[in-house]
């Protein structure tokens, strides 16, 4: 049963500290988006990969956040230092991005991050 | 700024009622999408549509395209407790070489039996 992997599923840390979240996607999905959801903001896109090279990154605070493909089946994305506006339910999902009817994304299940 | 915006954004009704559910942007899309998400878990894709005044049915949802693309319904008929949930609709733009997949600010559906 494929489906999009994301470690850990919860994540509290303090206000500083380096947090990495990590995402395996479905395999042979050549594409790859991180999306933050808050109540007040929705689900919000802070990066895209395609073919592990990054196509958009715009929705993301560049100071404090980065996102890298190690490999095509490792995605991870790191916030250093957090701050508790961070706090935020994070979601990686992966598609094949090969045309328009291919935009289907498969979520993981998320990392609820909670920066105190 | 959202980039599509849902109305309404909670909406409570009784079982076998009829809703609909809407997502607008002044931006014209290839393609749009929605998704239902249940607490916890991730979005999960309903149905895409493609074409400009596409209508697609899927048991009791009804999913139309706007014929300039650039906005979206969602009709459930009867509907039922297990409907219950966050529905999203997501676009991709009209960009040369991207499939970036934006998302809506969302609907609240419950569905009280």
């Amino acid at each position: 049963d494929a489906r999009v992997t994301q470690t850990p599923r919860d994540k509290v840390t303090e206000m500083g500290q380096e947090v990495t979240m990590r995402c395996q996607p479905i395999l042979g999905h050549n594409t790859v988006f991180w999306y933050r959801q808050t109540m007040m903001q929705g689900l919000e896109l802070l990066a895209y990969f395609r073919n592990r090279a990054p196509l958009d990154d715009s929705g993301m605070p560049k100071d404090r956040f980065s996102a890298e493909m190690p490999d095509a089946t490792l995605a991870t994305l790191k916030i250093q230092p957090s701050e508790p506006r961070d706090s935020a339910v994070y979601f990686c999902a992966s598609g094949l991005g090969q045309g328009v009817l291919n935009t289907e994304a498969f979520f993981g299940q998320g990392t609820r991050l909670t920066v105190v | 700024t959202q980039l599509l915006e849902q109305s309404p954004q909670f909406l409570s009704i009784q079982e076998g009622e009829n809703l609909t559910v809407y997502c607008n942007s002044s931006s014209v899309f290839s393609s749009l999408q929605w998704y239902r998400q249940e607490p916890g878990e991730g979005p999960v894709l309903l149905v895409t549509v493609v074409t400009g005044g596409e209508v697609k049915k899927l048991k009791r949802l009804t999913f139309q395209f706007g014929d300039a693309r650039k906005d979206s319904s969602l009709h459930i008929t009867a509907a039922q407790p297990g409907d219950t949930g966050l529905y999203l609709c997501a676009g991709t733009r009209e960009q040369t070489g991207a499939n970036n997949l934006f998302f809506g600010t969302g609907t609240r559906l419950t569905v009280i039996p």
